[in-house]
């Protein structure tokens, strides 16, 4: 099965880059999308598509791939920014749906 | 504004089953696919299953087959999702979320979530 491979945190200064990753076999060559999650709250879109950010979402937040990488940038961080946050793409060869196991974004 | 909202909080017994609603508004239900997705306690997401509205074709996570069963009412714009044989491992948040029927597309909204609790 397609394993997509997140680090369990990344802590980061107000005002800093908080860079998220999210390892693949040639992830570069799907669908990649983020989705940020926070206690008690629907899991929200954040990015889709490697880079394209959905209406609301700040610019502070862009990502990008290659190879076997994609990455969640977050600039200027602020503690509103404080959540899980999630990879996703869809396994074609199984037809499902798969997810990151999560990086635990904290705002220092 | 496209909103799903779910059944509540539901405390069911290992062995039984439980169903949980997914109430689309905002935009024509029958033109996105549903997904399913779950977060167990201190897990991260597990996507469980989709659903066509339109056509009612189906598609389930190879750990969820035979177990989880995706069904809708499109006069009532919701759909469902039927976990049997529940044990505590099921213990978790279940989500629903619109997904336009297409390649690799993404889940955009989510529901609010539905706490099932397996306890005896």
């Amino acid at each position: 099965s397609y394993v997509l491979t997140q680090p369990p945190s990344v802590s980061v200064a107000p005002g800093k880059t908080a860079i998220i990753t999210c390892g693949g076999n040639s992830i570069a060559d799907k669908s990649v999308h983020w989705y940020q999650l926070k206690p008690g709250q629907a899991p929200v879109l954040v990015m889709f598509y490697h880079s394209d950010r959905p209406t609301g979402i700040p610019d502070r937040f862009s990502g990008s791939d290659s190879g076997n990488t994609a990455t969640l940038t977050i600039s200027r961080v602020e503690a509103g920014d404080e959540a899980d946050y999630y990879c996703q793409v869809w396994d074609t060869k199984r037809d499902q749906g798969v997810f990151g196991g999560g990086t635990k974004l904290t705002v220092l | 504004q496209v909103q799903l909202v779910q059944s509540g909080a539901e405390v069911t017994k290992p062995g039984a089953s439980v169903k949980v609603s997914c109430k689309a508004s905002g935009y024509t239900f029958t033109s996105y696919d549903i997904h399913w997705v779950r977060q167990a306690a201190g897990q991260g997401l597990e996507w469980m299953g989709w659903m066509n509205p339109s056509s009612g074709n189906t598609g389930y996570a190879e750990k969820f087959q035979g177990r989880v069963t995706l069904t809708r009412n499109n006069s009532i714009r919701t759909a469902y999702m039927e976990l049997s044989s529940l044990r505590s491992e099921d213990t978790a948040i279940y989500y629903c979320a619109r997904v336009r029927p297409a390649m690799n597309a993404f889940l955009d909204p989510w529901g609010q979530g539905t706490l099932v609790t397996v306890a005896s």
